[in-house]
């Protein structure tokens, strides 16, 4: 079976604060693909990334970072120098090889303050 | 391109009555997704279409609810006989089925806004 755990249900920082979002996995597959998405009170979920299962660098974006550690089955995912629009829900996800069924972690609800 | 288009934002009916959402996939984007979300969750895969065939469905999608995608574009979600517990957000994705000419793989899905169902 497979399945997205993101234990941290709600995170407060202060702005420019670094925060880091947990994400474990389970799978049985030997390839599959990661994701992040951002969902803003708008409520449109908004992709972030997405790792390949055999690709395990690293990636920066801006002030976004991925640490991808198949040993552990975690993908998690730090912003720094945090800022008020980061405000968001943050959903992991798993999809599997086929490229259709996207399992979705619970989320992290990130409040940013001023 | 356009994003991926849901209507209605917000519908609001009686149980026991049907609904209709309609979602308007990206252009060209040959796979489409209905989900689920309901308050604190993440969503829920219901179902996936390739052009107009539909693939996969999930258990959760009972037999009250149903999907078409006629003409391999637009796709409409109904239920019928509505009951509380439907009361959810509904989001479509969709996504290309190859490489685009950005180099965006087909896996990558794309939502829209979603429709907020309540069922009083």
């Amino acid at each position: 079976a497979q399945k997205v755990t993101q234990a941290q249900t709600e995170i407060s920082v202060v702005e420019k604060e670094d925060v880091t979002l947990d994400c474990v996995y389970e799978t049985r597959d030997t390839t599959y693909y990661l994701f992040w998405y951002k969902q803003p009170p708008s409520g449109e979920l908004v992709f972030l990334i997405r790792r390949n299962s055999f690709d395990e660098q690293n990636e920066i974006s801006g002030r976004y970072s991925w640490n991808f550690q198949k040993s552990t089955s975690s993908f998690n995912f730090t912003i720094t120098a945090s800022q008020v629009v980061d405000s968001a829900v943050y959903f992991c996800a798993l999809q599997n090889t086929g490229g259709f069924k996207t399992i979705f972690g619970a989320g992290t609800r990130l409040f940013v303050k001023a | 391109d356009t994003g991926v288009s849901q209507n209605p934002r917000h519908k609001i009916t009686k149980r026991g009555q049907n609904v209709t959402f309609r979602c308007d996939p990206i252009s060209e984007h040959n796979r489409l997704y209905w989900y689920r979300q309901t308050l604190g969750q993440g969503p829920e895969f219901l179902t996936y279409f390739q052009n107009e065939a539909q693939l996969e469905k999930s258990r959760l999608l009972s037999d009250r609810f149903s999907a078409e995608r006629p003409k391999g574009s637009f796709s409409t979600l109904e239920i019928q006989r509505t009951e509380q517990g439907d009361s959810a957000m509904y989001l479509c994705a969709s996504s290309p089925d190859r490489v685009n000419r950005v180099g965006l793989a087909k896996n990558i899905q794309y939502f829209g806004a979603g429709t907020r169902l309540s069922v009083l």
